[in-house]
């Protein structure tokens, strides 16, 4: 099953709202990345936060990690027609040469 | 510009005819991978490569091959494709397995008929 599990599965707002999109994950990482990919394309890296940090930032971007509740979140601020896309969330498990990925969540930015 | 290239961007084929996806990155980096994407499914790794000559097997390599005999190159092979295979496959490259983000191809979207 896959290891990251994102929430909601599908996210509709209005342009300058803040969209908030959360992951779960099973079992001990290294690092958890989020990932952007419009429809159809190449999944884009956003940021990566690493096992030992709990929040970082760049530009508009805001994650958190809580590693024992073994949850992330991504909270992209004052939101654009251009963020519409597909947000999803990978880990870097320990022990593993991958990064496994969740199955998404859809955002919807409304001019 | 750094980039992975995949090769073709679109391929329709007929069951059991052999075909060949190219992926190759300009980035010098060691690690790659192969993904496919299903709908439902997310992205599920079919196989990656540590370093050249050096490659395993992801969560779904049935029916499917890999060689990395250079850095740069890291094609997939499906010696008898089926419709199951059916997919949008990406290739992806990082600098070592758990050290920054992946880069990502733009994906070859494989219909078998």
């Amino acid at each position: 099953s896959q290891q990251g599990e994102e929430d909601p599965q599908a996210l509709s707002i209005q342009e300058g709202e803040n969209a908030t999109m959360n992951c779960s994950y099973k079992t001990s990482i290294n690092n958890l990345q989020w990932y952007r990919q419009n429809s159809g394309r190449g999944l884009v890296h956003l940021i990566l936060i690493r096992s030992n940090e709990r929040e970082k930032h760049s530009g508009r971007l805001r994650v958190t990690l809580d590693t024992s509740k073994k949850s992330s979140s991504l909270l992209i601020t004052a939101s654009r027609a251009a963020d519409t896309a597909s947000y999803f969330c990978a880990t870097d498990v320990t022990g593993f040469q991958k990064l496994v990925f969740g199955t998404g969540t859809r955002l919807l930015v409304s001019p | 510009e750094a980039q992975v290239t995949q090769n073709p961007r679109y391929l329709i084929t007929v069951t059991g005819k052999k075909l060949t996806v190219t992926c190759s990155q300009n980035m010098n980096h060691e690690y790659m991978s192969w993904y496919r994407q299903d709908p439902g499914l997310g992205l599920r790794q079919i196989y990656y490569s540590m370093n050249v000559e050096v490659t395993d097997k992801g969560d779904v390599p049935e029916g499917y091959k890999v060689s990395r005999k250079e850095k740069r190159n890291f094609p997939l092979i499906l010696e008898s494709p089926s419709p199951n295979q059916t997919s949008l496959y990406f290739c992806a490259s990082s600098p070592k397995q758990g050290r920054g983000g992946y880069t990502f191809g733009s994906g070859t979207r494989l219909t078998v008929v």
